[in-house]
């Protein structure tokens, strides 16, 4: 079956560096999404990237995803306490029927920012 | 947030019962997943529902069965709780989309230990 891998596991880091986090299918994906959990919460969408290739901003957030529609990242500028939490990607099935709207989750990211 | 909720939001039980969670949204939403996190392993799909009394397995449904009469709920139940199913269990909704997996809006999730 499809597979996600997202890595780093953990990544620490001091309040104003950079922080980025990759994700790779083993399968072509329909689209990705991004997600992030607060410690304590539930996961909360972020974005999703559809068009391959395609490239996104938020503020200081900036999603990718590969050309191949295999590979995606999301990179954090100048880290805040604020972005503490886990970051997970998750891929759309590209197949079609009853797997239509399943999404595979990577294993996420803990980011921990030191202020 | 999505009007999402899950019954009981902590349950502590013995191995050999039955456990039965609750999820009910108010969106009117397609779909509904159950996934479980776990350290290490990010979200896993345990099984999810593309309409009522429409379901699917996920990649860890074993020892979990569902059920979705209605629109607003959907039931994970476990047939003889062991330990290995302790965990923090999610629901999710999605609406469908033409694209892929429409993003999906998390309940707050339910705490349950297996003694």
């Amino acid at each position: 079956g499809q597979q996600v891998m997202q890595i780093p596991q953990y990544q620490h880091v001091q309040e104003g560096e950079d922080f980025t986090t990759y994700c790779n299918s083993s399968t072509t994906l329909s689209n990705i999404q991004w997600y992030k959990q607060r410690p304590g919460g539930h996961p909360v969408f972020l974005i999703q990237l559809v068009k391959s290739g395609e490239v996104k901003k938020q503020k200081r957030l900036t999603f990718q995803f590969g050309e191949a529609k295999k590979n995606s990242s999301l990179h954090i500028t100048a880290t805040q306490t604020t972005d503490v939490g886990t970051y997970f990607c998750a891929g759309g099935a590209n197949a079609g029927g009853t797997s239509y709207g399943k999404l595979t989750f990577g294993q996420g990211t803990i980011l921990t920012v030191h202020p | 947030d999505a009007g999402i909720t899950q019954s009981p939001r902590h349950k502590v039980t013995e191995t050999g019962t039955p456990v039965t969670l609750r999820c009910h949204q108010t969106e009117n939403h397609r779909y509904m997943y159950w996934y479980r996190q776990d350290p290490g392993h990010g979200l896993r799909l345990i099984h999810y529902s593309y309409g009522v009394k429409d379901t699917d397995k996920g990649e860890v449904s074993d020892g979990y069965s569902v059920s979705r009469s209605k629109t607003e709920d959907f039931l994970l139940t476990l047939e003889s709780a062991t330990s290995s199913q302790t965990s923090v269990y999610f629901c999710a909704i999605s609406e469908a989309s033409r694209g892929g997996p429409a993003e999906q809006f998390f309940g707050p999730g339910t705490r349950l230990t297996v003694l």
